[in-house]
């Protein structure tokens, strides 16, 4: 039983260019998160979604960010035109539930 | 807005020593009250979790106490070992399809 997948685990992109961050959730989950970790910060939500659906995408910046969990396959997180400040760990966890969560290991942006 | 706030920052404790990291919330909606344990390079990893009907929980050497009506809950760490380094992030949310509020976290270093 795999725990929740993220790949890649390091992804270098140039300024302006495209991220696609992929995350497979725990067999049997259907609640996604993404959330943004800053080196000596914590945490921070940015969208929950369920299969198809976004339900909560209130910690998303309103442009160049975009996820989508599709019926069949990964939950996708796409930074279009990444800047410097989008460097980060981006974590995600799925749950069965709304609680209980499990994180996977991250991907690490760093913009150049 | 800061809705869960975290400390100390940073502790050094001795092995064997008894850490205590501390969290206030504001929201008296939550209701659910975990703490993550990450190690470098990997994802946060459940730890404890409590919820307000009770006013401690012990699993192993990990115990939360919670104080409902000061809106404070602390983790305690007993016989702390050094292989327990690690940061460690509270983290509230209520039911009902929210997501989880992290604190900022606290880099614990165990020496021997």
């Amino acid at each position: 039983n795999a725990g929740v997948m993220q790949n890649p685990r390091h992804l270098v992109r140039r300024r302006g260019q495209e991220a696609r961050l992929r995350c497979s959730p725990m067999k049997g989950h259907s609640h996604v998160y993404w959330y943004r970790q800053l080196p000596e910060e914590g945490l921070k939500f940015m969208v929950y979604l369920q299969k198809e659906n976004i339900i909560d995408e209130s910690g998303m910046p309103k442009e160049r960010f975009s996820a989508e969990f599709p019926k069949e396959g990964p939950s996708i997180l796409r930074i279009q035109q990444v800047v410097r400040g989008d460097s980060a760990a981006y974590f995600c966890a799925s749950s069965y539930q709304e609680i209980g969560y499990t994180f996977g290991s991250g991907t690490r942006l760093t913009v150049v | 807005q800061q809705q869960v706030k975290q400390s100390p920052q940073s502790l050094i404790v001795q092995k064997g020593g008894i850490p205590i990291i501390n969290c206030a919330y504001e929201n008296t909606a939550f209701d659910y009250f975990p703490w993550y344990q990450q190690f470098p390079g990997k994802g946060p990893a459940l730890l404890i979790a409590i919820r307000p009907d009770v006013s401690e929980k012990k699993e192993g050497r990990f115990t939360i106490s919670f104080n409902k009506s000061a809106k404070q809950f602390s983790l305690h760490i007993m016989d702390s070992q050094p292989g327990d380094s690690a940061t460690y992030f509270c983290a509230a949310s209520y039911s009902g399809n929210t997501p989880l509020v992290f604190g900022k976290g606290t880099r614990l270093s165990v020496i021997a």
